[in-house]
């Protein structure tokens, strides 16, 4: 069975400065791996995703993340925080014997300081 | 956007009250699923559906009912609302290669008083 982990449940950084998010996931297949971002009152798009192709992948709105294997990370990050970036973040994990179906972390609400 | 709506956007109804939520897709996708989102919990999957009249329980399936009569529609039930179905609901398709990306409806702000 496939599980999520999202460490810390708000994770506050300064306008500018780097953002980290982090996920772990526990897999007995390899994973498909997602980030989606919700911003306040919509639902969630979308953000970035890893299915067996490259390790390190690149999104929209300049976030990328790193597929690593021997840490069972799929960390989200971007090199400058902006304040249009604070929204909740979740990470999800999906296998072809589970039909793909998605679970879930908890999220992540990414807070901007000016 | 893979054409997803929802609605009603927002109800307010009494427990004890049956509510229909809807969920209509404009483009034939197989997979439908409809979750609850509750501070803390992340998203929680209710039912979903892999096609017409095919349908399974989710992690927290009980007092929910769900019905799939036509490709496009995905119809979530509670049958008898209780404060604790005080949620907002969102539909999801999955889409794109393999059919391996959800795509969300804009969500259904549900409250149970």
């Amino acid at each position: 069975a496939q599980s999520v982990t999202q460490l810390g449940s708000h994770v506050s950084v300064s306008e500018g400065a780097l953002v980290l998010l982090r996920c772990n996931y526990s897999s007995s297949v390899p994973p498909y791996l997602f980030w989606y971002v919700q911003y306040p009152n919509q639902g969630l798009q979308l953000l970035l995703k890893y299915t067996s192709a490259a390790t390190l992948v690149k999104g929209i709105n300049g976030f990328e993340a790193e597929f690593k294997k021997s840490e069972t990370s799929f960390h989200l990050t971007k090199p400058s925080a902006h304040m249009s970036d604070a929204a909740e973040y979740f990470c999800a994990v999906s296998t072809p014997d589970s039909n793909y179906q998605l679970i879930w972390g908890a999220g992540t609400k990414l807070i901007i300081k000016p | 956007d893979a054409g997803i709506t929802q609605s009603p956007r927002h109800k307010v109804t009494e427990t004890g009250t049956p509510v229909t939520l809807r969920c209509h897709q404009t483009e034939n996708h197989r997979y439908m699923y409809w979750y609850r989102q509750d501070p803390g919990h992340g998203l929680r999957l209710i039912h979903y559906s892999y096609g017409v009249k095919d349908t399974d329980k989710g992690e927290v399936s009980d007092g929910y009912s769900v019905s799939r009569s036509k490709t496009e529609d995905f119809l979530l039930t509670l049958e008898s609302a209780t404060s604790s179905q005080t949620s907002v609901y969102f539909c999801a398709i999955l889409a794109g290669n393999k059919n391996t990306e959800a795509f969300f409806g804009q969500g259904t702000r549900l409250t149970v008083v």
